[in-house]
């Protein structure tokens, strides 16, 4: 069946640092992927998605490119900030419309000034 | 804005008390779904509604059910909630009317606790 495998967690780093966060992904044909962040108490954001090899995804400093040759989609940012600090989820869907997402485990991720 | 909307943010019940949660929408999408979510864990679908079709997952407890009265909104209902139901539970929405490549809008999820 369809499995995401994130970057075990927690990471830490310095604001203004360079941020990976690493998923990979097992499915048959060409999954939607899509990372999500969660903020303390709320629930969970979508921040990028990408629907087709060589797509890249990108909002707020965060990119994500869709390799389908590795099979996966890394999430990158060139410079963290604080307000950063959050459970990013890694997540695919087969798509169609009322396909359930398969997410990862999920990575804690906290910025320090 | 659009958006998904849960009430309430917080539920305390009793072990046993049976308790509602509901989620509403104003994005008119036509998939709505529910998600268990635990302390540093991923969400786990419990059951999703395309349009009124009903869509349980196969190990989501007998204990928990769902209604979807019209598209607007969608309820959760736990029978009798033991502490092991304590945890975060989201509503989610997207549109079958994507080509195929939806994205899920999530509430902010009520935090239930059974004491």
């Amino acid at each position: 069946g369809d499995s995401v495998t994130q970057m075990e967690g927690p990471v830490t780093l310095s604001e203004e640092a360079f941020l990976t966060i690493n998923c990979t992904y097992t499915a048959t044909g060409y999954p939607s992927l899509f990372w999500y962040v969660q903020y303390p108490g709320e629930g969970l954001q979508l921040l990028l998605k990408a629907t087709k090899a060589d797509d890249k995804g990108s909002n707020k400093g965060f990119e994500a490119t869709y390799r389908k040759e590795t099979t996966s989609f890394h999430l990158e940012k060139g410079s963290v900030q604080v307000s950063d600090s959050a459970v990013y989820f890694c997540a695919l869907s087969r798509g169609f419309g009322n396909e359930k997402l398969t997410f990862g485990t999920g990575t804690r991720l906290t910025i320090i000034p | 804005d659009a958006m998904v909307i849960q009430n309430p943010r917080y539920q305390v019940t009793q072990f046993g008390k049976p308790v509602t949660l509901s989620c509403s929408q104003t994005l008119n999408h036509n998939v709505m779904y529910w998600y268990q979510q635990k302390s540093s864990q991923a969400p786990k679908l419990l059951f999703h509604y395309y349009d009124k079709d009903f869509n349980n997952e196969a190990d989501t407890p007998d204990n928990f059910q769902s209604r979807r009265p019209n598209t607007s909104f969608c309820f959760l209902d736990i029978r009798s909630p033991g502490l092991g139901d304590a945890a975060m539970y989201l509503c989610a929405t997207s549109s079958a009317w994507t080509g195929g490549r939806n994205e899920q809008y999530f509430g902010p999820g009520t935090r239930l606790t059974v004491t």
